[in-house]
């Protein structure tokens, strides 16, 4: 069974900061895909960034980018400029083709002025 | 639809009795998903559906759950005999099929159960 596990229960930054969130899995497959989810209050998750296993190449999203470490199964997501906006709960999940998707327990992360 | 809608978005119930949760994806997605995630907690899987084939139930955490989906497009999840226990946010999402699923799924704003 693949798992997820996030470290950080809780982080804060301040605004126009930079901050990363840990996430690590467990898996012996070799093709799989990784993602991050925000959950705002509204509790609507919205994808914030996708990789690929097969990709060496580290995704980016204008302000949000990932570092996939596949040999050492982590994949943290790095927020630049925070913003207010960017205060939520953010989820890594994980995903084997065709199946369903694991999530992380989810890092609450506050973004002060 | 435009976008994944579930029903009702609170539901208060009393302990014992059975609830539906609906969920209406967004049209032309064969894939369809529910997790439950109760306080302070991540996503735990619970059922998927792919097009006409037997849905995955690996996830349901006891026979009191149950969900079918009919037509392919509407589900909806069962809740028998509700305990204390199933008090969580049920969130439902959808993807266009399960090559595409790798793309990501699209989530509802979720049912928050409450069993007092």
């Amino acid at each position: 069974a693949q798992t997820v596990t996030q470290s950080q229960p809780e982080m804060s930054v301040q605004e126009a900061e930079t901050v990363t969130l840990s996430c690590t899995y467990d898996t012996s497959e070799n093709n799989y895909y990784l993602f991050w989810y925000k959950q705002p209050p509204s509790r609507q998750m919205i994808l914030v960034i996708r990789q690929e296993a097969y990709k060496q190449q580290n995704a980016t999203e204008n302000r949000f980018s990932v570092n996939f470490q596949k040999a050492a199964k982590s994949f943290s997501l790095k927020i630049s400029d925070s913003q207010l906006g960017d205060t939520a709960m953010y989820f890594c999940a994980f995903m084997k083709p065709i199946r369903d998707m694991r999530f992380g327990a989810g890092t609450r992360l506050t973004v002060k002025p | 639809g435009a976008g994944v809608s579930q029903s009702p978005s609170n539901k208060v119930t009393e302990k014992g009795k059975d609830v539906e949760l609906r969920c209406d994806p967004i049209s032309g997605h064969t894939a369809l998903y529910w997790y439950r995630q109760s306080l302070g907690q991540g996503l735990e899987f619970l059922i998927y559906f792919q097009g006409n084939s037997a849905p995955d139930k690996s996830g349901l955490p006891s026979d009191r759950f149950s969900a079918e989906r009919t037509g392919g497009s509407v589900s909806t999840l069962t809740i028998q005999r509700t305990q204390q226990e199933d008090s969580a946010v049920y969130l439902c999402a959808s993807s266009l099929g399960y090559r595409d699923s790798n793309y990501g799924y699209t989530f509802g704003s979720g049912t928050r159960l409450t069993v007092v």
